[in-house]
């Protein structure tokens, strides 16, 4: 069965910092990975996802992931925080294969910007 | 294009009561989910159709919620009867086939307090 986890449930950076949301995933094949982004009272906005090919992605607002296959990872970087960008943060992975392919979410990363 | 629809964004009942939730899909897409958010977690599947048909129910509690997509279009979740643990966000998305390398769109959910 397939995971994902976010090992930092809150994180707070300032203004203009750059900043990091780790994501581990545990699937049995080539994952399809996306991180999306919650603001407080919105659905799910999707950042960016991972298909293949180019190991680094780019998504809207800024932001880029890199799939690091022998990590089992896939971390979202932005270089400069903007205060817009305080939301929480989730990290999914979808099944490639199977009648049911579904999407699996982490417990989300929440991001604080202070001014 | 329009998004996702959900109605009632909002909605207090006493335990053992029943609610009722309905989304509309984005046109033209033919796999429906309904997740379920709890405070501090990440979305989980609950229910995911094909059309009219469901795919994967494995995560729905059977003995209190049920889920329709009549006409393959619209979908109606409900609960009866309520418990204090169904307190979430009910969030519908949809995507033009079954996920996996398909994006979900999400509605901006259905919050449920259970008293």
């Amino acid at each position: 069965a397939q995971s994902v986890t976010q090992p930092d449930i809150h994180i707070t950076v300032s203004e203009g910092a750059s900043l990091e949301l780790r994501c581990n995933y545990s699937y049995g094949a080539t994952p399809y990975l996306f991180w999306y982004v919650q603001s407080p009272g919105q659905g799910l906005q999707l950042l960016l996802k991972y298909f293949s090919g180019d190991t680094l992605v780019q998504g809207i607002k800024g932001f880029e992931a890199e799939f690091k296959r022998s990590q089992s990872s896939f971390n979202l970087r932005k270089p400069s925080v903007h205060w817009s960008d305080a939301a929480e943060y989730f990290c999914a992975v979808g099944s490639s294969s199977g009648s049911a392919r579904q999407l699996t979410f982490g417990s989300g990363t929440q991001l604080t910007v202070l001014p | 294009e329009a998004g996702v629809a959900q109605s009632p964004r909002y909605k207090i009942i006493e335990k053992r009561q029943s609610v009722a939730f309905w989304c509309n899909p984005i046109s033209g897409h033919a796999t429906l989910y309904w997740y379920q958010q709890i405070l501090g977690q990440g979305p989980k599947l609950l229910i995911q159709f094909q059309n009219n048909g469901v795919v994967d129910d494995s995560q729905l509690p059977k003995d209190r919620f049920s889920a329709e997509r009549l006409k393959g279009v619209d979908s109606t979740l409900k609960i009866q009867p309520a418990k204090l643990e169904d307190s979430a966000v009910y969030l519908c998305a949809s995507s033009l086939a079954p996920s996996g390398a398909n994006v979900l769109t999400f509605g901006a959910g259905s919050r449920l307090t259970v008293l």
